[in-house]
C-alpha cells in the first residue's frame, strides 16, 4: 500500500460531461502529481502541485484543471470530455518538490467515456 | 519522436532466470533516471532513482545501471520470481531548474512475463 488514496476507482460518463478525480497524498508529503496513462500514449505527466501552489506543468489540456487544497488533498477536473480522454489517471505524492525523490503512486481512477 | 526508448517491448523468461531490460534516452540536459515497476491495474512503484554521478543502484534483486555518456540505462532482474511479471518503465527527467518536472519523459515500458 503506497499510502496514496484515489477516488473513485472507476468512473463511467458520457462525452461533453465534467468529472472530478480526487487524491489524498501520503501523510507528510507536500507534492502531488497527476498522470494520465492511456493504451496508445503510455504514461504522461500532467501537472504538479507543491504545498498548494502549481509547481510544474506537463501535457495538460486546457479542458483539464487541478488544484491542491490546504489539507494537501488534490482534485483533477476534466471537462467537455471526449472519447480520447478515456484512460487511467494516477496521482502520486512525494515529500518535497520531488527532484530526486521517489514518487508514491495511488492505484488510479479508470475513466471510461461512452 | 519519443526521447526515451525501451527494449525489448516484451519478454518471457523462466522463473529463476535473470534478464536485462534496456533504456536509451536523448533527454538533455540530464537530471535523473528512474525505473518503475507497474503491475497490471496498479500504480507504478519506484525501483531506483539515479542521478548523473551514479552508475549503479540496487534494490533487492533489481540492479539498475546508468551510462550518462552513452545515455543508456539497464535494469537487471536476478533470479526472477513469478511476482516480477509486470511492466517496467524507464523515466528520464531533464535538468531545467524549477521547471524540470515539466520535462519528464516516459518510455513505453517493457512487459515482462515470468513463467513457472
Amino acid at each position: 500500500d503506497s499510502g496514496v488514496t484515489q477516488t473513485p476507482k472507476h468512473l463511467i460518463t458520457a462525452t461533453g460531461q465534467r468529472v472530478t478525480l480526487r487524491c489524498s497524498p501520503r501523510s507528510g508529503d507536500l507534492s502531488v502529481y497527476w498522470y494520465q496513462q492511456s493504451l496508445d500514449q503510455g504514461l504522461q505527466f500532467l501537472i504538479q502541485y507543491y504545498n498548494g501552489e502549481e509547481r510544474a506543468k506537463g501535457n495538460i489540456l486546457e479542458r483539464f484543471s487541478a488544484q491542491q487544497f490546504p489539507d494537501l488533498h488534490s482534485e483533477l477536473n476534466l471537462s467537455s470530455l471526449e472519447l480520447g480522454d478515456s484512460a487511467l489517471y494516477f496521482c502520486a505524492s512525494s515529500k518535497g518538490t520531488g527532484e530526486n525523490q521517489p514518487q508514491h503512486f495511488g492505484d488510479g481512477t479508470r475513466l471510461s467515456i461512452l | 519522436k519519443n526521447q526515451v526508448e525501451q527494449s525489448p517491448q516484451s519478454l518471457i523468461i523462466l522463473e529463476g532466470k535473470n534478464c536485462t531490460l534496456q533504456c536509451n534516452y536523448t533527454v538533455s540536459p540530464f537530471s535523473n533516471l528512474r525505473w518503475y515497476k507497474q503491475d497490471t491495474g496498479r500504480g507504478p512503484v519506484s525501483l531506483t532513482i539515479m542521478t548523473f554521478s551514479e552508475n549503479t543502484k540496487s534494490n533487492g534483486r533489481y540492479t539498475a545501471t546508468l551510462d550518462a555518456d552513452t545515455k543508456q540505462s539497464s535494469l537487471h532482474i536476478t533470479a526472477s520470481q513469478l511476482s516480477d511479471s509486470a511492466s517496467y518503465i524507464c523515466v528520464v527527467s531533464a535538468l531545467l531548474g524549477d521547471d524540470s518536472w515539466g520535462k519528464l519523459q516516459f518510455g513505453a515500458g517493457t512487459q515482462v512475463v515470468v513463467t513457472p
